[in-house]
């Protein structure tokens, strides 16, 4: 198993652009999530999803759009890149919800100039 | 929103020294989930508590649930170098159906040789 993975690990983009941060897991797992850590801040929850077809907001939604098509996979789009967004992203997945032991990607750091 | 304050925010130790890191909510705690990361990498989860009173251990890693006080503590004993990282605390502030969890800011352990 590859467990969770991210694409790309490193970006950089300027302010208004738009791009895709990738996340697929093959565990089979319903419960799906994007976080950002900044310092100071900590983690905080962008976007989650509880299966296929199901999304909902977290901690932080604005600039992030999220849809989840397959079980699999899970992107998070930024419409119009600003350097607010600069931070470093994690996915998660977990077989139904949070309270389970969630897996974690190696994160992908974004730069936005 | 619940939030959880994590203390000290950093720590250096020498090798072979226990060390203690504690995490207090705001509000109830229902479940209380330690996590590790190493730089630049995604979080590893530890260990997770439920019960108060709970108390568990991986290796010389232990963590205790005290309901009342709404905290947690990790206790390290003979610290390594391998145990420096990142320590995170997170929590589930249950209300009904809540698939999210709430993280501290994190301490960063040094384990010095």
């Amino acid at each position: 198993n590859a467990g969770v993975t991210q694409t790309p690990k490193f970006q950089v983009l300027k302010t208004g652009q738009s791009m895709t941060l990738q996340c697929a897991q093959d565990m089979n797992h319903e419960y799906m999530s994007w976080y950002r850590q900044d310092p100071g801040m900590g983690l905080r929850l962008i976007h989650y999803s509880v299966g296929a077809g199901i999304t909902d907001q977290g901690e932080v939604p604005n600039g992030y759009n999220v849809s989840r098509s397959t079980t699999e996979d899970f992107p998070l789009r930024l419409l119009s890149a600003a350097p607010s967004q600069t931070s470093v992203y994690f996915c998660a997945s977990s077989y139904s919800d949070p309270t389970e032991t969630q897996y974690f990607g190696p994160g992908t750091r974004l730069l936005v100039l | 929103s619940q939030e959880l304050e994590q203390s000290p925010q950093s720590l250096i130790v020498q090798e072979g020294k226990n060390l203690t890191i504690n995490c207090t909510s705001s509000k109830t705690l229902y479940g209380l989930y330690w996590y590790k990361q190493k730089y630049g990498e995604g979080l590893i989860f530890l260990m997770m508590l439920q019960k108060g009173g709970e108390e568990k251990s991986h290796e010389k890693i232990t963590a205790k649930l005290d309901e009342k006080k709404q905290q947690s503590s990790l206790h390290i004993t003979a610290s390594q170098p391998s145990h420096a990282g990142i320590y995170l605390c997170g929590a589930d502030s249950r209300g009904g159906s809540n698939y999210k969890l709430t993280f501290g800011k994190g301490t960063l352990l040094t384990v010095n040789p």
